[in-house]
């Protein structure tokens, strides 16, 4: 069992709607990631967040709003979103956003964009 | 930008036989992770080198990291069907905190 936790598992939606995606941690990790994953490509990272700021933006599409309520949630709220948007999302974390910790990644949502 | 390329791609082997992934990054690394992503799973860290020349072991599991630290190795010895999934190596540069993920190599046994 993963300890990071991942909601919906499956979602399916079309061009116009709005959903958002769901990471749950109670590790005690203060850093959180969001990557995005084609099929046989690596995870691709899109957003860190460390202490419940954003560090990172790796140049994604504003139609990708991530969001971080407290240190053991993080959401990544979908708008307008496009058919090449359809991708494992895949959320991990770690114990610190620093370069020697393991990051311990969710089981994904798979996105379909209609 | 950084780039991390792994060969082969894809691997095909007998159970009993042996495998390497190969990992090479266009610039240096600071450290370098190991994951490994079952079918349909997610990646699960295995194993992190940090010194030029380490190598670590982990039961049938080598890993190596280059004396220039832009390169790395994962051998298993005698494979078993368990080992299927694709071995992804990733790696931080500089101060960074974004870790960037080799293409990875999938791996097929059979027996």
């Amino acid at each position: 069992d993963t300890e990071v936790t991942q909601t919906p598992k499956h979602l399916v939606m079309g061009m116009t709607n709005k959903k958002s995606l769901k990471c749950e941690q109670h590790m005690g990790h203060r850093a959180m990631y969001w990557y995005k994953q084609k099929a046989k490509k690596p995870p691709e990272l899109m957003f860190v967040y460390s202490y419940e700021k954003l560090s990172i933006n790796e140049s994604v599409p504003s139609r990708f709003s991530p969001e971080c309520p407290n240190s053991s949630l993080l959401n990544l709220h979908l708008h307008a979103l496009q058919p090449e948007d359809s991708a494992l999302y895949l959320c991990a974390s770690s114990q610190e956003a620093l370069q020697l910790q393991p990051q311990h990644f969710g089981d994904g949502t798979r996105l379909s964009i209609l | 930008g950084q780039q991390v390329m792994q060969i082969p791609q894809y691997q095909h082997v007998q159970e009993g036989e042996d495998f390497t992934t190969y990992c090479n990054s266009s610039t240096t690394l600071s450290n370098i992770q190991w994951y490994k992503q079952r079918p349909g799973g997610h990646p699960v860290f295995l194993i992190q080198l940090v010194k030029s020349g380490e190598v670590k072991k982990q039961k049938r599991l080598t890993f190596q990291f280059g004396e220039a630290k832009k390169n790395s190795s994962l051998h298993i010895t005698a494979t078993q069907t368990t080992d299927v999934g694709t071995y992804f190596c990733a790696g931080y540069t500089g101060t960074a905190s974004k870790l960037t993920f080799g293409t990875g190599t999938r791996l097929q046994v059979t027996l």
